[in-house]
């Protein structure tokens, strides 16, 4: 079992926000504070979201935005679009030295 | 453009061994730590290992801990998962992942390969 529990799927319809958490499960993954967030579409190799919590690379729009509170990390999506739906997944370093992935949230736009 | 290209990847007996490649290309590969992740079929991702950018720190996941090496030689631009006694369950795309920064940890993931898959049976 994952130290990062995310919920098995989530839905919104075009337009709206919703957003995806990422509970730490695990003491391991210490303050928490290096998390990102990764996109999947099928078929396609993951891509990078969100970063050390809430940051956004370069070309990532502007509609994903990353937060934390204590041990729940989010992923917000607004203005919900077609392209959106995907498998999302959240990352943590942790204090064994290594890094643990959720098991993943499948977003459906309805 | 950064670029992460694997191979090596195919079908192969339980107990065998097999040796999985990446080249990269688009940046310094000298410069940054590298990472193995594995999904398997249907399943989600999975950190399988991590290496510094001089090879002097590497992490394992407990599940490959012993059976797998990771290595890089800079001077190619490569990135390599030995790979020994494998189980049914090591079946999956071996994504090659290129590190954020110097260090495997703490540095997040940002660019990934397409993948490689390894079917052992």
């Amino acid at each position: 079992q994952s130290a990062l529990t995310q919920p098995a799927s989530v839905s919104g319809s075009p337009g709206q926000s919703i957003t995806i958490s990422c509970t730490a499960t695990s003491s391991d993954v210490g303050d928490y504070v290096y998390v990102s967030w990764y996109q999947q579409h099928p078929g396609r190799a993951p891509k990078l979201m969100i970063y050390d919590v809430s940051k956004r690379p370069s070309g990532v729009s502007n509609r994903f935005s990353g937060s934390k509170s204590v041990s729940t990390a989010s992923l917000t999506i607004s203005g919900l679009q077609g392209e959106d739906e995907a498998d999302y997944y959240c990352s943590s370093y942790t204090s064994t030295a290594s890094w643990v992935f959720g098991g993943g949230t499948k977003l459906t736009v309805l | 453009e950064v670029q992460l290209v694997e191979s090596g990847g195919g079908l192969v007996q339980p107990d065998w061994s097999r040796r999985l490649s990446c080249v990269a290309s688009g940046f310094t590969f000298g410069d940054y730590a590298m990472h193995w992740v594995r999904q398997a079929p249907g399943k989600g991702l999975e950190w399988v290992s991590g290496i510094s950018w001089n090879s002097g720190i590497t992490g394992y996941a407990d599940s490959v801990k012993g059976r797998f090496t990771i290595s890089r030689e800079n001077a190619k631009n490569s990135l390599y998962l030995q790979m020994s006694s494998l189980r049914a369950e090591d079946t999956a795309l071996y994504y090659c992942v290129k590190g954020s920064g110097m260090t495997y940890y703490y540095y997040h993931m940002d660019v990934w390969g397409k993948g490689t898959t390894v079917t052992v049976s």
